[in-house]
């Protein structure tokens, strides 16, 4: 059964203090692993797709890579806008998505 | 206009009550999907469609159903309404490959 636990459930961080956040899994066969923001009472957006172990991606402050057992969001210098629930999904195949229950992410100024 | 609309925002109902949220989607994608999202236990799948003549089952169907209208038109029923049917609910959209596109949500409350 494909899994994924997202750590930690919470984390607090000051204005410019960068960090990490962990998306670990178990899978079949990993087909993507995805990224998505979310703002409170307002549906998830995409971040970002990884498809392949070393893979990297980025966006302004963030960063996504992929190694076979785990994903991580790296936050480089977070503003308050940052402030969001942070969730990952897994996609294997011809199954929908399973998410991660998120890491609620406080940018504090 | 956004790439998937669900109606309404906000609603308040009573138990007992048949409630239908809809959602419909201008992306031109087959696969439909249909969460719950309560405080600390994430995003759970009711039901999802790849096709319009394929519904199936997620992990918590009970008390749900649904109904894939057109290839854009997907609507989650509750037959009747319960308190701890109370949450937060989204429709998403997706082709095979890439990630969803999420409504903007329906909040429901069930007195």
């Amino acid at each position: 059964e494909d899994q994924v636990t997202q750590s930690p459930e919470a984390l607090r961080l000051q204005e410019g203090e960068s960090s990490s956040l962990n998306c670990s899994y178990t899978v079949s066969g990993l087909r993507g692993l995805f990224w998505y923001r979310q703002d409170p009472g307002k549906g998830p957006e995409f971040l970002f797709t990884l498809y392949s172990a070393g893979e990297e991606k980025e966006k302004e402050r963030l960063k996504a890579t992929l190694t076979k057992k785990e994903s991580f969001l790296h936050i480089t210098a977070p503003k308050p806008e940052d402030s969001a629930t942070y969730l990952c999904a897994l996609y294997s195949g011809n199954t929908p998505l399973v998410f991660g229950k998120g890491t609620r992410l406080s940018v504090i100024a | 206009d956004a790439d998937v609309t669900q109606t309404p925002r906000n609603r308040i109902t009573k138990t007992g009550k048949r409630i239908m949220l809809e959602c419909s989607q201008t992306k031109g994608h087959d696969r439909m999907y249909w969460y719950r999202q309560d405080p600390g236990l994430g995003l759970r799948l009711i039901y999802y469609s790849f096709d319009v003549k394929d519904i199936n089952k997620g992990e918590i169907s009970d008390g749900y159903s649904v109904s894939r209208q057109a290839q854009a038109k997907f609507s989650l029923s509750l037959e009747s309404a319960i308190p701890n049917q109370t949450a937060l609910y989204f429709c998403a959209t997706s082709d095979s490959v890439d990630g969803y596109t999420f409504g903007s949500g329906t909040r429901l409350t069930v007195v």
